[in-house]
């Protein structure tokens, strides 16, 4: 079966930091891959996905980047944190076509 | 894209059957109607979609209208479990899911 993890689960860090965060997909190849974030109290945004190694797409202009690095590894990144990085960051896998997700448990993300 | 409309919040008596309505009158023939949950503090899971027929899982079922203006997401025993929001995405098979505001339910004992 497909297991998707993520971590950290939660972290704390302060202005202007950098960020990295990991997630992998187990159990499947070739997996579209999602982040996504969801600011305290709004919907889900959108922020990259890819449909293979190298291949990155951004939806939204900002402060963040992703790498897929392999096929069942996405990563996102920041060189420098702003206050507004702050939320719930969460990763996702379809295959076959973006509309059926399978999200992981998520990353909690302060930023002071 | 179909603008779906979903009541912000609806209560729901264990045991009892939840149903949700999503209206997308603007639906477009190659879109497909699909619902999320998210459970507090979790990502969102994937319960059903279906295009024009009704569809049942071991989840749900979802209903849609025959103009598909329409759509109920019916959990036929809700359990405190069941507590969540709740999204109706109507999008094309080639395109991102949007998630919108969705359905608070409560399931109370």
């Amino acid at each position: 079966s497909q297991t998707i993890h993520q971590w950290p689960a939660t972290l704390v860090q302060p202005v202007g930091s950098p960020l990295s965060l990991e997630c992998t997909v187990e159990g499947t190849s070739n997996p579209n891959l999602y982040w996504y974030r969801q600011a305290a109290g709004r919907g889900l945004q959108l922020l990259f996905y890819s449909v293979g190694i190298g291949q990155i797409s951004s939806e939204v202009p900002q402060n963040l980047s992703a790498s897929r690095p392999q096929d069942r590894q996405f990563i996102l990144s920041s060189k420098k944190l702003l206050l507004s990085d702050s939320g719930f960051y969460l990763c996702a896998w379809s295959v076959g076509g973006p509309l059926v997700q399978y999200f992981g448990p998520g990353t909690r993300l302060l930023v002071l | 894209d179909a603008k779906t409309t979903q009541p912000p919040s609806m209560d729901c008596a264990e045991g009892r059957a939840a149903n949700l309505p999503c209206n997308h009158s603007t639906i477009s023939g190659n879109e497909y109607v699909y619902w999320y949950r998210q459970i507090h503090s979790q990502g969102p899971q994937y319960i059903i979609h279906g295009l024009k027929n009704n569809e049942t899982n071991e989840m749900a079922s979802l209903i849609i209208t025959e103009d598909r203006k329409s759509s109920t997401l019916i959990l036929p025993h809700a359990t405190l479990r069941d507590t969540a929001v709740y999204y109706c995405i109507v999008r094309a098979r080639s395109s991102q899911l949007i998630f919108g505001t969705g359905t608070r339910l409560q399931v109370f004992p």
